[in-house]
């Protein structure tokens, strides 16, 4: 049990529609992560939110972005989507002073776009 | 930038058996190395990472995997395998993206236990 949790577990779009994630993580993890898993494949790297600000971002484009509140909590957005951003989408934070490799991963929400 | 390969996208084995998956990385700085196991509709956990140090690693559920610098790999080992160990496992490496710190994964391999 990682203490971080993700909503909704599934959700159905279609083509061209905007879809919002979200993830909780634990008090003071004050890093998340998403991560991309498409069928089949390992994770990939989407960006980073450290203190409600974005500091690193994967090959994604820029209809993919991302919120981080005070709270612990987050959220992916996804813009215009497209069949291929049918995937797993994970959530991993990281607690203050253990350092951003120190990630605990979320279950993830399977989207599926139609 | 680094990356990982992950040999054998599907790998067998008989319940208590040896269990070897190999991963292979590529890097230009020292690495941070990562075993996740991932089940059947749920996220990632970790088993065991090496930063620095002692280069054998042990990690959770009797897992154990081995830094050689020189071959480049970190395989992950069980001495006997048990069928609660069937899973995914995601071999990483970790980099840096502007100022955070990125996990890239290999394709994983899927462990199966025969009984």
């Amino acid at each position: 049990e990682t203490g971080v949790t993700q909503s909704p577990t599934h959700l159905i779009k279609t083509r061209g529609q905007q879809v919002t994630l979200r993830c909780s993580s634990q008090s003071g993890h004050n890093t998340v992560s998403w991560y991309q898993q498409a069928l089949g494949q390992g994770p990939q790297f989407i960006f980073q939110y450290y203190r409600e600000e974005e500091n690193g971002r994967g090959n994604f484009p820029p209809r993919f972005s991302g919120l981080q509140f005070p709270n612990y909590s987050s959220e992916l957005n996804v813009n215009a989507l497209e069949l291929d951003d049918s995937a797993l989408y994970l959530c991993a934070s990281s607690p203050a002073g253990r350092g951003p490799d120190t990630q605990y991963f979320g279950p993830g929400t399977r989207l599926t776009v139609l | 930038a680094q990356s990982v390969t992950q040999l054998g996208s599907h790998v067998s084995v008989s319940e208590g058996a040896l269990v070897l998956l190999r991963c292979n990385y590529s890097s230009s700085v020292p690495p941070y190395l990562f075993w996740y196991v991932q089940y059947p509709n749920q996220g990632l956990q970790l088993l065991l990472k090496y930063t620095t140090g002692a280069t054998l690693v042990k990690g959770i559920n009797g897992f154990e995997a081995e830094f050689k610098k020189s071959e480049t790999s970190f395989h992950l080992t069980k001495p006997s395998a048990h069928m609660s160990d069937a899973a995914e496992y995601f071999c990483a490496v970790s980099a840096s993206a502007g100022s955070a710190r990125q996990l890239t994964f290999g394709s994983g391999t899927q462990l199966t236990v025969l009984p």
